[in-house]
């Protein structure tokens, strides 16, 4: 079984700082990566996705990969409280056709004014 | 900016009974999939649909569960027999290219569906 595994949190940040959202996957030939944000009994909504290992930046996200550790992470810089919800990592599996997303559990995100 | 839509946002049935969740893509979009979230629970996979046809599905999608595009706008899942454990919000999303060319994945707001 493919798992994306992610700490459940919740993780708390203070309003204005860095908050630091990670993922691990087991399938190594997984090639995307995608960082979903879900507000409570909301849908997921796109926040970016990453393909290449090293740094993609967005605004005040950044999305980091490092396949060779099978690790993906997401900062939001400047954190607010709007942010506050809960962040899903999804990947693309290996197989060959393969093209349904698979999701963590989700690390639930608090800003504290 | 074009979105993916669901109705009804809130279906109630009782245990037994067959409902339909209906879902317009994105209109340019091929790929099209469900997911489901049990309340407190990870968005898990159900369903993918392309060129006409189911190209995978889980473990969930059972028997019990159909999907069709009966005209080129819908997309609808089918649940037969609606058991108690088949609460929870069921989200439609599509896709342009497939996550595998990345592309993301668009959701629409969801149907809650509670069985009694």
């Amino acid at each position: 079984q493919k798992e994306v595994e992610q700490n459940s949190g919740p993780l708390s940040v203070p309003e204005g700082a860095i908050a630091s959202l990670n993922c691990t996957y087991s399938d190594r030939g997984s090639q995307s990566f995608f960082w979903y944000r879900q507000y409570s009994g909301k849908s997921p909504e796109l926040i970016m996705f990453i393909y290449s290992n090293g740094d993609k930046e967005d605004g005040r996200f950044t999305a980091q990969l490092n396949k060779a550790s099978q690790y993906v992470s997401l900062l939001i810089r400047d954190s607010q409280p709007s942010d506050s919800a809960t962040y899903l990592c999804a990947s693309v599996g290996s197989n060959f056709g393969n093209e349904k997303l698979t999701f963590g559990t989700g690390t639930r995100l608090t800003i504290i004014p | 900016e074009p979105e993916v839509t669901q109705t009804p946002s809130h279906q109630v049935t009782q245990m037994g009974q067959e409902v339909i969740l209906r879902c317009v893509p994105i209109s340019n979009h091929l790929y099209f999939y469900w997911y489901r979230q049990i309340l407190g629970q990870k968005v898990e996979f159900l369903v993918s649909f392309y060129n006409n046809e189911i190209s995978e599905k889980s473990e969930i999608f059972d028997d019990q569960f159909s999907v069709e595009r009966p005209d080129g706008s819908n997309f609808t899942l089918k649940i037969r027999s609606t058991k108690l454990e088949d609460s929870a919000m069921y989200f439609c999303a599509s896709s342009d290219a497939g996550p595998g060319h990345n592309s993301p994945l668009h959701f629409g707001n969801g149907t809650r569906l509670t069985v009694t």
